[in-house]
């Protein structure tokens, strides 16, 4: 159980475009999401929380407009990276949970802008 | 100080052996703590989930808390070379709604 699916696993795009990531809870509804990026050999950042059907909430130094995230449903979450520029590149994770369950990961998406 | 805290490593055990992980926290009112486990270029994975003081064992993982202490940890025994990655700590307190601060992580490496 607790099945986090994340689409697409890679991306490599020209800078400029904007690029959208995908979160499913396939198993289970997520009454919280979040989304998260890894640079090499660092530790997880969190970028920003989202509760379905409210406005994400963002972490400090994290541009709401550059990454925009939807929370349309209990099974379903997107991140947009707009106007994506090579500084951008990264390994974005998101995680979902349930209430009073623990965080569980999406398999990432490596993104490469050009 | 940081909230929660790891060892970076490299934790180096030979095969068979016990492998202990540690990590400290900061915030009293924290109430759940959790062990992922992050292969290289991977994303992280849930291995231990603990919420009361003591030990909870599964598997060949072993979690021990110590609130009073603010201490956690993760003991794996029978190490397997498949167990090298990177052990991430995590603390989640009282009205986070679920958010979690992450240690630095500890590399582990398992050799035969």
């Amino acid at each position: 159980g607790a099945v986090v699916s994340q689409h697409p696993s890679w991306v490599i795009c020209k800078s400029g475009t904007s690029v959208k990531i995908e979160c499913r809870s396939l198993d289970f509804q997520a009454t919280t999401m979040f989304w998260y990026r890894q640079f090499p050999k660092q530790s997880l950042m969190l970028m920003a929380t989202s509760n379905e059907g409210s406005k994400a909430t963002y972490e400090q130094g994290v541009e709401k407009d550059k990454f925009l995230i939807n929370h349309a449903s209990l099974t379903l979450s997107t991140l947009t990276v707009t106007s994506a520029h090579p500084e951008d590149s990264s390994f974005y994770i998101c995680s979902a949970r349930d209430e009073g369950q623990p965080q569980h990961f999406g398999d990432g998406t490596r993104l490469s802008i050009l | 100080q940081k909230e929660v805290e790891q060892n970076s490593g490299p934790l180096s055990v030979p095969e068979g052996a016990i492998a202990s992980l540690n990590c400290t926290y900061s915030d009293r009112v924290s109430q759940s703590f959790f062990w992922y486990r992050q292969y290289s270029g991977k994303s992280p994975e849930l291995i231990m989930s603990i919420y009361s003081n003591g030990d909870k064992e599964d598997g060949r993982f072993t979690a021990q808390l110590n609130k009073a202490s603010q201490y956690v940890s993760l003991l794996i025994r029978d190490s397997q070379p498949s167990d090298s990655a990177t052990y991430l700590c995590a603390v989640m307190g009282g009205t986070s709604y679920g958010k979690l601060t992450f240690g630095q992580g500890t590399i582990l490496t398992v050799h035969p």
